[in-house]
């Protein structure tokens, strides 16, 4: 079975500049989330979805929104780019299995401020 | 809040050498405990998980036993290779309240292996 796919694998911006990033789940898993991960840093959790509601949100501005589609794959919108905004951005899948949620992150998509 | 503290990096080490990689974490009740690794220029990876007190994950060598009266979940594996070179991540999942599914990451820790 094909994992978590992401595109595009990188990306350039300028600064004021609004970006797309797509995610798709692996088959068969309904939650999708995303996760700003800065270079030396550990991921930090912007959004999660389920059965295409928004279930959380992490402490990130008004400028980042998302939503996931009826075939569950999800679209992480960020506006008005900032510096600080350049960050690989990762796309994880879960089916919930009782109590846990294990989730399987795709390759991410290393965005570039400039 | 949540959070997870991991042992700063970058920890080097020979091939065949033990290794130890401390993670303590805060939480309200009872999350789960992950270990993720990542490989240069890729996403991250599961390496193992433990749902409640006194589990022990394991995998490819890597073991894990969640300690609740020490808030720890250390990472250990008898003798490294080469290939065991990346960064590894100690995360927590919150099993309650709207917390459920995302994931509490640590700072990571780069483990480089020599031959």
């Amino acid at each position: 079975d094909a994992g978590v796919t992401q595109s595009p694998t990188h990306l350039i911006k300028t600064r004021g500049q609004q970006v797309t990033l797509r995610c798709s789940p692996i088959s068969g898993h309904k939650s999708v989330s995303w996760y700003q991960q800065v270079l030396g840093q550990g991921p930090q959790f912007i959004f999660q979805y389920y059965e295409k509601e928004e279930r959380g949100r992490g402490n990130f501005p008004d400028r980042f929104s998302a939503r996931q589609f009826p075939n569950y794959s999800s679209e992480l919108n960020v506006n008005a780019l900032l510096l600080g905004d350049s960050a690989l951005y990762l796309c994880a899948s879960s089916w919930p299995s009782g109590q846990v949620y294990e989730q399987y992150f795709g390759p991410g998509t290393r965005l570039t401020v400039t | 809040g949540d959070s997870v503290t991991q042992m700063e990096g970058p920890v080097t080490l020979s091939e065949e050498a033990f290794l130890t990689i401390n993670c303590t974490y805060t939480a309200t009740g009872y999350p789960s405990l992950f270990w993720y690794v990542q490989y240069p220029g890729e996403g991250l990876q599961l390496l193992l998980k433990a749902t409640k007190a006194d589990d022990k994950g394991s995998n490819k060598g890597f073991e894990a036993t969640y300690r609740k009266e020490t808030t720890s979940f250390h990472l250990e594996k008898g003798s490294v290779q080469v290939s065991d070179s990346a960064v590894y991540f100690c995360a927590l999942g919150a099993n309650y309240g709207g917390s459920q599914g995302n994931l509490i990451f640590g700072k990571g820790t780069k483990l480089s292996v020599k031959p």
